[in-house]
């Protein structure tokens, strides 16, 4: 099973500020996943990236994947309370495998 | 379609007790899958189906842990007998295609399990 790693584990900020996540993995995905979890939910699809270098946007949401499809990373512009969350990147390993996420907290 | 219904929502159980959790998937979806999630090790996959067959269950902790599911609308993990270590959050989800091709899978609600 291949193994991605997200960081930072937690993150606290400010409504309006800018941040970035991040996850990285060793090996090679077909293609990569992040999705959202709120609390007492399960986790919802955001975005799928599959080609390297690909870049996605969502709204206030920027995804990228990286040229090597080894890594990803997600960044939040003016970030507001609505975004408060766990979010998971998963790598499409046949079945997807989960990073453990990053938590994310908006403070208002 | 009302999504993946997973029941209960929360169970709290004592040790040596069994438990079973339930799942309806999203009609049409052929694969279903049995995640667990803790602080520690994150989202961990148990077990999927593909069209009611079980294919891999190299990740269910233990014999204490089965799951069947003996139709298209519905599956179960039954825990026996149950111990603290297995408190946890359970989540069932469905895809339509193995290889997630943009879609996804659907998760459900989530079952908070507590072993007392």
């Amino acid at each position: 099973t291949q193994l991605l790693e997200q960081s930072p584990q937690f993150l606290s900020i400010q409504e309006g500020e800018n941040l970035t996540v991040y996850c990285n993995s060793s090996s090679v995905f077909s293609s990569l996943q992040w999705y959202r979890q709120e609390p007492g939910e399960g986790p919802v699809l955001l975005v799928t990236v599959v080609t390297g270098g690909e870049v996605k946007k969502l709204k206030r949401l920027t995804f990228q994947f990286g040229d090597a499809r080894k890594d990803s990373s997600l960044h939040i512009t003016a970030a507001q309370t609505g975004d408060t969350g766990l979010y998971l990147c998963a790598g499409d390993d046949t079945p997807l495998v989960f990073g453990k996420g990053t938590r994310l907290s908006v403070i208002a | 379609d009302a999504g993946v219904i997973q029941s209960p929502r929360h169970e709290v159980t004592e040790m040596g007790q069994e438990v079973t959790l339930r799942c309806k998937p999203i009609s049409g979806h052929d694969y279903l899958f049995w995640y667990r999630q803790t602080m520690m090790r994150g989202l961990e996959l148990l077990i999927y189906f593909n069209n009611n067959v079980p294919i891999d269950d190299s990740g269910m902790p233990e014999d204490r842990f089965s799951a069947k599911m003996p139709n298209a609308s519905f599956s179960t993990l039954k825990i026996q007998p149950s111990e603290p270590r297995d408190s946890a959050v359970y989540f069932c989800a469905s895809s339509l295609y193995f290889r997630t091709d943009g879609n996804g899978y659907t998760f459900g609600s989530g079952t908070r399990l507590t072993v007392v």
